[in-house]
């Protein structure tokens, strides 16, 4: 199995809603990458899984709150977004937080009304 | 981290024709990558490219990195409509995350 599974594809949601997007790998990576994607930009990196302990958050609002429950599965919490956090969330892996190449799933695309 | 810029942001090409798009930066690179994504996909890892002069093939795509290490190149020939997509170059900082360029879309003229 090489891919990087995410569900689900697409979410709509309130500004008040909780939700969680999914994120699943089962190539035995030990580094997982949550990213968040505008329009016409590049990938924004969010957050940084190594051995499933948080590496790296950059600056991301409390609102978006990441979970690695174990070595294959990582779950991005969603709580009380705004408007402008509407995007492409992909999630990522790669052999290790050294390694060259990332794998990347399909993307949830999220809209938040 | 020093960001890497990437020219043009669009090309416009007719099938058969040849594409190139580049990387550049004010700072020594010590590495550069390249992703494809398609149009409502995920990016896709190309290559990456690490040694000064370095050029890399796979297939129609030609891979450069300048000898100064400055600067990087992916060059595509003769273009086919799945060629279509956004093309990232991608350097790799000290704590080894990517930071992107802004992406160069391909678009075949009909």
């Amino acid at each position: 199995d090489t891919e990087v599974t995410q569900t689900p594809k697409h979410l709509v949601m309130g500004m008040t809603n909780k939700k969680s997007l999914k994120c699943e790998q089962h190539m035995g990576h030990r580094a997982m990458y949550w990213y968040k994607q505008k329009a016409k930009k590049p990938p924004e990196l969010m957050f940084v899984y190594s051995y499933e302990k948080l590496s790296i958050n950059e600056s991301v609002p409390s609102r978006f709150s990441p979970e690695c429950p174990n070595s294959s599965l990582l779950n991005l919490h969603l709580h009380a977004l705004q408007p402008e956090d509407s995007a492409l969330y992909l999630c990522a892996s790669s052999q290790g937080p050294q390694s060259n190449e990332q794998f990347f799933g399909p993307g949830t695309r999220l809209t938040v009304l | 981290g020093q960001q890497v810029m990437q020219i043009p942001q669009y090309q416009h090409v007719q099938e058969g024709e040849d594409f190139t798009t580049y990387c550049n930066s004010s700072t020594t690179l010590s590495n550069i990558q390249w992703y494809k994504q398609r149009p409502g996909g995920h990016p896709v890892f190309l290559i990456q490219l690490v040694k000064s002069g370095e050029v890399k093939k796979q297939k129609r795509l030609t891979f450069q990195f300048g000898e100064a290490k400055k600067n990087s190149s992916l060059h595509i020939t003769a273009t086919q409509t799945t060629d279509v997509g956004t093309y990232f170059c991608a350097r790799r900082d000290s704590n080894y995350q990517l930071i992107w360029g802004a992406g160069t879309k391909l678009i075949i003229k009909p």
